[in-house]
């Protein structure tokens, strides 16, 4: 069955330190996202990508970085961890085309819990 | 002003009541709406679509007021099952095909024995 996976699923670093969180779909969508998702904010969108070598920011991007090398792949990057960055970590993907419940909804993978010292 | 508003509870309702929630968003051009539910700790998953003509999936009910702005979610005859979170969610984007959404923070609801 296609589904979307997430690694790690849980994750302590130390301030300063590079992150990098996996987001892997087997759905051969074209679009993925990635959220966090805190107490009092709901989900947050950080990145997204509509395609292989797409990427734009979402409205919390600051201190976040992704690349789209395949279809399958959107790894969310911390380049220097901060405790400010402690969260759930969410990806998701959805298909492209036209608008459309079907197309528009998205799919979530398990998260990732992160903690940052 | 959060561009999608939801009230967050808890909502504690018996089993077997009937439970309504809303949720405004702030985007006149916003095109979607759906609801998602959220069980604690776990992924949200999409519970239903909203349709301007409003729509029934079982016991939940949908419905969207373009002119106030507002969705709402009816659910009839709740279940133990039924508690989680249900997240508000509107795609504000402006092409087609090429769309974000924007989740609400959600409102818990607890259905007790």
């Amino acid at each position: 069955d296609a589904e979307i996976t997430q690694s790690p699923r849980h994750k302590i670093t130390e301030t300063g330190r590079q992150v990098t969180l996996a987001c892997h779909q087997t759905w051969n969508h074209n679009n993925m996202f990635w959220y966090r998702q805190d107490l009092g904010h709901g989900l947050r969108l950080i990145h997204y990508s509509y395609g292989v070598h797409d990427t734009n920011k979402g409205e919390v991007s600051d201190g976040y970085s992704v690349s789209r090398s395949n279809t399958e792949d959107l790894p969310l990057t911390l380049e220097s961890a901060a405790s400010s960055q402690t969260s759930v970590y969410f990806c998701a993907s959805s298909e492209s085309g036209l608008a459309g419940a079907k197309e528009e909804t998205q799919y979530f993978g398990p998260g990732t819990r992160l903690l940052v010292l | 002003r959060k561009e999608v508003e939801q009230d967050p509870g808890p909502f504690n309702v018996p089993e077997g009541a009937t439970v309504a929630f809303n949720c405004t968003y702030s985007n006149s051009a916003s095109q979607s709406f759906f609801w998602y539910r959220q069980d604690c700790r776990k992924e949200p998953k999409l519970l239903m679509s909203v349709y301007s003509s409003g729509n029934e999936d079982g016991r939940f009910t949908a419905q969207l007021n373009r002119a106030s702005q507002y969705i709402s979610l009816l659910i009839r005859d709740s279940k133990l099952s039924d508690s989680a979170t249900y997240l508000c969610v509107v795609n504000i984007g402006r092409r087609a095909g090429r769309r974000a959404l924007t989740f609400g923070s959600g409102t818990r609801l607890q259905v007790q024995p």
